[in-house]
């Protein structure tokens, strides 16, 4: 149980386009979602949480304008990179928090999405 | 100060090797204590998930916690060569926290 999925696993853009990210929680209702992103060699770098059916809160630097996330139902999260550059290019990870029984303060991590932006 | 603390390494070990890895915190608040296992390019896989003081142990992995002395550690016994990731540490108290993660190398 608890499995997280995210589409797609890699993808290459040229600059000034968008991009969207989808996080699943598979087998699970999430009342809450977290985007990371992550650069290699380092540690994740949380940049939004995400509460189902109201606005993302975003932390301190992250454009929330660029970094556009809907949270539309208790199982799935987008993000989107609107106008990307190559400085976005990264590792990005969603993570669903499971919020109803069992385990209440536990994050599960999706396998992660490559964007490369040319 | 950070909230938590964790040594980056890179730790290197000879298989069958027993492992500790270790975190330390501030915030007394914290309650839940869970270990991240990260394999390269890949999304973090929770491996232990505890609550409060104690050990708790599943296979090869065993998870202790100290509130007394806010440490966390994290023991592999037989350590493999699958075993080479980067192991994160998490605690929360509503609010979630990560440490930097240590990179372990596992030599056959």
């Amino acid at each position: 149980g608890a499995v997280v999925s995210q589409h797609p696993s890699r993808v290459i853009c040229k600059s000034g386009t968008s991009v969207k990210i989808e996080c699943r929680s598979l087998d699970f209702q999430a009342t809450t979602m977290f985007w990371y992103r992550q650069f290699p060699k380092q540690s994740l770098m949380l940049m939004a949480t995400s509460n189902e059916g109201s606005k993302a809160t975003y932390e301190q630097g992250v454009e929330k304008d660029k970094f556009l996330i809907n949270h539309a139902s208790l199982t799935l999260s987008t993000l989107t990179v609107t106008s990307a550059h190559p400085e976005d290019s990264s590792f990005y990870i969603c993570s669903a928090q499971w919020a109803s029984g069992g385990r209440t303060d536990t994050q599960y991590f999706g396998p992660g999405t490559r964007l490369t932006v040319l | 100060q950070k909230e938590v603390e964790q040594d980056p390494g890179p730790l290197s070990v000879p298989e069958g090797a027993i492992v500790s890895l270790n975190c330390t915190y501030s915030n007394s608040a914290f309650q839940y204590f869970m270990w991240y296992r990260q394999y390269s390019r890949k999304g973090p896989e929770l491996l232990m998930y505890t609550y409060s003081s104690g050990n708790k142990e599943d296979g090869r992995f065993t998870a202790q916690v100290d509130k007394s002395s806010k440490y966390i550690s994290l023991f592999i016994r037989d350590s493999q060569p699958s075993d080479s990731a980067t192991y994160l540490c998490a605690m929360s108290e509503g609010q979630f926290y990560f440490g930097t993660g240590t990179s372990l190398t596992v030599i056959p």
